[in-house]
């Protein structure tokens, strides 16, 4: 069974520019998830969907950050403008709602902003 | 809300030498407790979870974690490491009813021969 793919693995930007990464979680998981994970730090929630809807983005810097989840399946996150500051990594993860909270990681996007 | 706090940044210890990573939390709910496993330039593996009953919990790779409700801690050990340990090791926190996980600063564990 696949798991949770992400791309691009890496991506380096100038500040100000737009960036978009793309997370399809496992089959059948309706639950998913993107973190920022800043080096040497535990990742932070940025949104959480339940299908396609965003239960939880209380996190999302909205003026500059954006996420969709269309079809209840693949997501993409956005960036735009980017700032030196949003260099890190990007983490998607996805679960079965009820599974008692088992999220299953992809390796992450790192961006770095010049 | 919740906190998570790893005592530890970095942990150095010898191939097949004991290692012991602390966790505290805070929490003024029930909470579910995580450790998970980071390979350089990858994501994060489950290594075990604390859902109920038993207090001490094995996971993969001969991993094991004491959840002690008193001390509010979570305590991640393994009796005999290998080199193939060296990662970074992140605890993690969620309220029994919510998906949110709130992690640890992470420790970082490099096994040297």
């Amino acid at each position: 069974e696949a798991g949770v793919v992400q791309s691009p693995r890496y991506k380096i930007i100038e500040k100000k520019q737009p960036v978009a990464f793309w997370c399809n979680p496992i089959s059948g998981h309706n639950t998913l998830y993107w973190y920022l994970q800043n080096l040497g730090q535990g990742p932070e929630l940025l949104i959480r969907y339940e299908n396609e809807e965003a239960v939880d983005d209380s996190q999302l810097p909205k003026d500059r950050f954006s996420a969709e989840r269309l079809k209840g399946v693949d997501s993409t996150l956005k960036i735009q403008p980017a700032e030196l500051g949003d260099s890190a990594v990007y983490l998607c993860a996805s679960s079965f709602t009820g599974t008692l909270n088992e999220q299953f990681f992809g390796p992450g996007t790192r961006l770095t902003v010049l | 809300a919740q906190s998570v706090t790893q005592l530890d940044s970095q942990v150095p210890v010898f191939e097949e030498a004991p290692v012991e990573l602390r966790c505290n939390y805070s929490s003024s709910v029930s909470v579910y407790l995580f450790w998970y496993v980071q390979y350089p330039n990858q994501g994060l593996q489950l290594l075990l979870k604390y859902l109920s009953g038993s207090t001490l919990v094995k996971g993969i790779n001969g991993f094991e974690a004491e959840f002690n409700k008193s001390q509010t801690s979570f305590h991640l050990r393994k009796p005999s490491v290998h080199i193939s340990d060296t990662a970074e090791y992140f605890c993690a926190v969620s309220k029994a009813a919510g998906n949110k996980l709130t992690f640890g600063g992470g420790t970082r564990v490099l096994v040297k021969p």
